[in-house]
């Protein structure tokens, strides 16, 4: 089974913070993906990355950067954490031609 | 960029009941996948289904692409298949996914 993880469950953070948020597959997936959900808004596509190194804004980049070192980890960073940040976000891994999604738990994050 | 519609938003059902989830898109798409998101918030995939009929267990799906809409049957629902549910549309190779906003189930024991 595929299997991705995310660094923290709940996290809660000061406005103006640095955040990183860490996801993990163990699938050799190239592509993955990072998602806020928000409530009537379903899932935003907020970066995206199809190999090593290599990243594509999606929907809502404004104030997030990624980084994708090695093939099985993506980081989602916040570089200065605003309370409209406060969101759920998930993150994802896929096979590079057209496939499923597979989602991690998420990370409920909070800025005070 | 494409619009994806759900409806209804919130869906409240007796265990035991039939519902019908719809998914409306704007555009041509490439693929269209329903997921379901459980009470924990873990996202699981149900269907794959870019055009055509699937039927998995107690769950089915139809997706009409010429008329850019896809529909998810559930059968004598559970209180397990509580949660919401997404439809997702991925426009062109690559398998970047535009979700809609959501349909919440609440099944009633």
């Amino acid at each position: 089974d595929v299997k991705v993880t995310q660094s923290s469950r709940y996290l809660v953070k000061r406005t103006g913070e640095k955040v990183f948020l860490e996801c993990v597959q163990d699938m050799d997936h190239e592509n993955m993906f990072w998602y806020r959900q928000d409530p009537g808004l379903g899932l935003r596509l907020i970066y995206f990355s199809y190999d090593v190194k290599m990243k594509e804004k999606g929907d809502i980049p404004e104030g997030y950067s990624v980084s994708r070192e090695k093939k099985e980890r993506f980081s989602l960073i916040l570089e200065s954490a605003s309370t409209n940040q406060t969101s759920m976000y998930l993150c994802a891994s896929s096979l590079p031609v057209t496939d499923t999604q597979y989602f991690g738990p998420g990370t409920r994050l909070t800025v005070l | 960029g494409i619009q994806v519609e759900q409806s209804p938003p919130d869906l409240i059902l007796q265990e035991g009941a039939n519902s019908t989830l719809r998914c409306n898109f704007s555009d041509s798409v490439n693929n269209l996948q329903w997921f379901h998101q459980n009470p924990w918030g873990q996202l699981i995939n149900l269907f794959y289904i870019p055009s055509g009929t699937k039927q998995n267990g107690r769950l089915s799906a139809t997706t009409v692409a010429t008329e850019r809409y896809s529909l998810l049957y559930i059968s004598s629902s559970q209180t397990t298949d509580s949660g919401v549910y997404f439809c997702a549309v991925e426009q062109r190779y690559g398998n970047k996914l535009v979700f809609g906003a959501g349909t919440i189930l609440r099944v009633k024991s």
